[in-house]
């Protein structure tokens, strides 16, 4: 069945360093990718996507990577702030019938910005 | 935009009680989720819905747990009787229908059974 998982759960980075956050997904029939933040006591937020057809996207201090033959994205986030301190789950969605898409999230990676 | 909403943020209740837990979709969306997240099992998707129709319920862990969509632009997610093991943060997330966007999610109810 379909599984999202994460590599690592919990991620220390030097404040000003990159990170950078992996994810392997299960099911080939995905072709869409998220990433959300979540903060202490918040909902998820979300930060990037990325489609199938595409293989890197770039936001606002953060790139998404996508390699489809080995089943894999991750998160690039460039000069780690404080605020970056988050849990980090990426999603992956996939035709669940009727013309509907279902997201399925990995456990998540905690990030930690050392100051 | 006020983005999802849910009410209550927190409830604490006893074993047995019902539960009722509420969220308002973002406007002109019309995809509704409901997730419960723990530490142990992560995020859950438990039932979607598009255009107030339920697509995809298997993640309901029984038949204790339902939800409604009364309509378009709201939901309730109901829990009867709880349980300790019911505990957890729930989310909704709203979507717009159909079509694969993401999801947005609201600030969660934490739901603690005694």
């Amino acid at each position: 069945g379909e599984s999202v998982g994460l590599h690592l759960p919990t991620l220390s980075v030097q404040e000003g360093d990159n990170s950078i956050i992996n994810c392997a997904y299960s099911n080939s029939a995905s072709d869409y990718f998220i990433w959300y933040k979540q903060e202490s006591g918040k909902g998820p937020q979300f930060i990037i996507d990325i489609r199938s057809n595409m293989d890197k996207r770039q936001g606002q201090r953060v790139t998404v990577l996508l390699n489809k033959t080995v089943k894999h994205l991750s998160l690039q986030i460039a000069a780690t702030q404080p605020g970056d301190s988050a849990v980090y789950f990426c999603a992956g969605s996939s035709p669940s019938g009727a013309g509907s898409y279902q997201l399925t999230f990995g456990k998540g990676t905690k990030l930690s910005v050392i100051p | 935009d006020a983005g999802v909403i849910q009410s209550p943020r927190h409830e604490v209740t006893e074993m047995g009680q019902e539960v009722t837990l509420r969220c308002k979709l973002i406007s002109g969306h019309n995809s509704l989720f409901w997730y419960r997240q723990t530490m142990m099992r992560g995020l859950e998707l438990l039932i979607y819905f598009n255009n107030n129709v339920p697509i995809d319920d298997s993640g309901m862990p029984e038949d204790r747990f339902s939800a409604k969509m009364p309509n378009a632009s709201f939901s309730t997610l109901k829990i009867q009787p709880s349980e300790p093991r019911d505990s957890a943060v729930y989310f909704c997330a709203s979507r717009r229908g159909g079509t694969n966007y993401e999801q947005y999610f609201g600030p969660g109810t934490r739901l603690t059974v005694t």
